[in-house]
């Protein structure tokens, strides 16, 4: 069975930073994509970052680059989202997501609440 | 970005059949996609390229569309169908969303 278990949200300062972690389990973790996407109170779904499989390639929407940095340990079947110089716009619930056929999102972990507030 | 618009909200009774829309701004070739999200819980995979069902989900629900326009309907509708449904397409650069479309059973 696929597990994807994120930790490390919590309250942060405006300008701060804040690291998540997701440990992967039930599938061979260091041959797919990894992602992370997030979704504000109420609001909808938003792609946040995506690495590839050796962790060598990694992409970003314009709302995050030089802020955000996903990497991965294949050893630890961990994917990891560093987030720095926080804003209120960043607070949401973080999920992190495999890649599946098509293209998907195929499975979801249960999502890490992160809280931008001073 | 490629915008994806859906209805916001739809009421249907138990043992209706029901169509969610989503337009595409621009083609999206058949990678197309529809997620289930119940109060509280994760995104969960639906559909995937515009009509493949995924695995251990119902055949009550179906997708279908190319191009722009896509559909996905259930049929017939059960009360444990409560939730909002986004689609997502992975054609274009970045992937994105749509606004999703909250599912009420009256």
């Amino acid at each position: 069975e696929v597990q994807l278990v994120e930790t490390g949200g919590g309250l942060v300062q405006p300008g701060r930073s804040l690291k998540l972690s997701c440990v992967a389990s039930g599938f061979t973790f260091s041959s797919y994509w990894m992602y992370w996407i997030r979704q504000a109170p109420g609001k909808g779904l938003e792609w946040v970052s995506s690495i590839n499989t050796d962790g060598g390639s990694t992409y970003y929407p314009d709302s995050v680059k030089g802020r955000f940095t996903i990497s991965r340990d294949n050893a630890e079947n961990t994917v990891y989202l560093q987030m720095n110089s926080l804003r209120s716009e960043d607070t949401a619930t973080y999920y992190c997501a495999k890649h599946g056929l098509g293209a998907t999102f195929d499975y979801w972990g249960q999502g890490v609440m992160v809280t931008v507030s001073s | 970005d490629t915008v994806l618009t859906q209805s916001p909200a739809l009421a249907v009774s138990p043992g209706e059949r029901v169509s969610i829309s989503c337009r595409a701004s621009e083609g999206v070739n058949s990678y197309m996609h529809w997620y289930q999200q119940k109060p509280g819980q994760q995104p969960k995979l639906l559909i995937y390229k515009a009509s493949n069902l995924a695995s251990g989900v119902p055949a009550r629900f179906s997708g279908s569309g190319s191009g722009t326009d896509f559909t996905l309907t259930i049929d017939p509708v059960e009360a444990d169908d409560t939730a909002t449904y986004f689609c997502q397409q992975s054609w274009n650069d970045p992937p994105t969303f749509g606004g999703g479309t909250k599912l009420e059973l009256k």
